[in-house]
């Protein structure tokens, strides 16, 4: 079964810092490109990062650039959002997903983890 | 990058067909992709590449695009559909993804 799991996610200062985590299982990792997409209490979803298989290509939403970084390590099977200088606004459930795509360009996302939560309050 | 714009709400009642548009500024040649909500669940795919459906997936759920104007139509609605609904397509232009933002569909 393909399986993405979050972890990281909780109470930060403004200004502060945290590292979110995301575990994959069930199919070969190495191979797909991977995004982070959030949630705000009540909101719509907001797409915050892409990264590709190998890392080579990453891009950021225009809100978190500057910000926020993505990483993964393949050999782990994991993803990894590291956020910086974080911001009230920046409050959300935090979700990974797997990216699908049949040129391999732009695509999907499925599945997706059940989300971390980040919340960032003083 | 683009601007995907979705009504708040959709009602309709069981055994009706739901339409939910997604309208936008120029994205007639991107693909669209259909994602589905229910409250305290994570997203899930429902229509992609603008017309197909993942398995698992009822036929009843569709998708059609025609220049900057997406509908997912979900025939013969059930109570077990309400949800939120929300389009996607990637801005080839920019590199990013945009999602529209959501339609809530009540079954009445």
């Amino acid at each position: 079964e393909v399986q993405l799991v979050e972890s990281g996610g909780g109470l930060v200062k403004p200004g502060g810092s945290l590292r979110l985590s995301c575990g994959a299982s069930g199919f070969t990792f190495s191979t797909y490109s991977m995004v982070w997409v959030r949630q705000a209490p009540g909101k719509g979803l907001e797409w915050v990062s892409f990264l590709s298989s190998s890392s080579r290509y990453k891009y950021y939403a225009d809100s978190v650039k500057g910000r926020f970084s993505i990483s993964r390590d393949n050999a782990e099977d994991s993803l990894y959002l590291q956020m910086n200088s974080l911001r009230v606004e920046d409050t959300a459930v935090y979700y990974c997903a797997r990216v699908r795509s049949i040129t391999g360009i732009g695509g999907w996302f499925d599945p997706w983890g059940q989300g971390t939560l980040v919340t960032v309050s003083s | 990058s683009y601007v995907l714009t979705q009504p708040p709400s959709v009602s309709v009642a069981p055994g009706q067909t739901a339409r939910i548009p997604c309208g936008g500024n120029n994205f007639g040649s991107e693909t669209v992709h259909w994602y589905q909500q229910k409250p305290g669940q994570a997203p899930v795919v429902v229509v992609y590449d603008d017309n197909d459906r993942p398995s698992g997936i009822p036929e009843r759920f569709s998708g059609s695009h025609s220049g900057n104007a997406a509908t997912l139509t979900i025939s013969r609605v059930e109570a077990g559909d309400e949800a939120d609904y929300y389009c996607q397509v990637w801005d080839s232009r920019s590199d990013h993804w945009v999602f529209g933002g959501g339609t809530k569909l009540t079954v009445l």
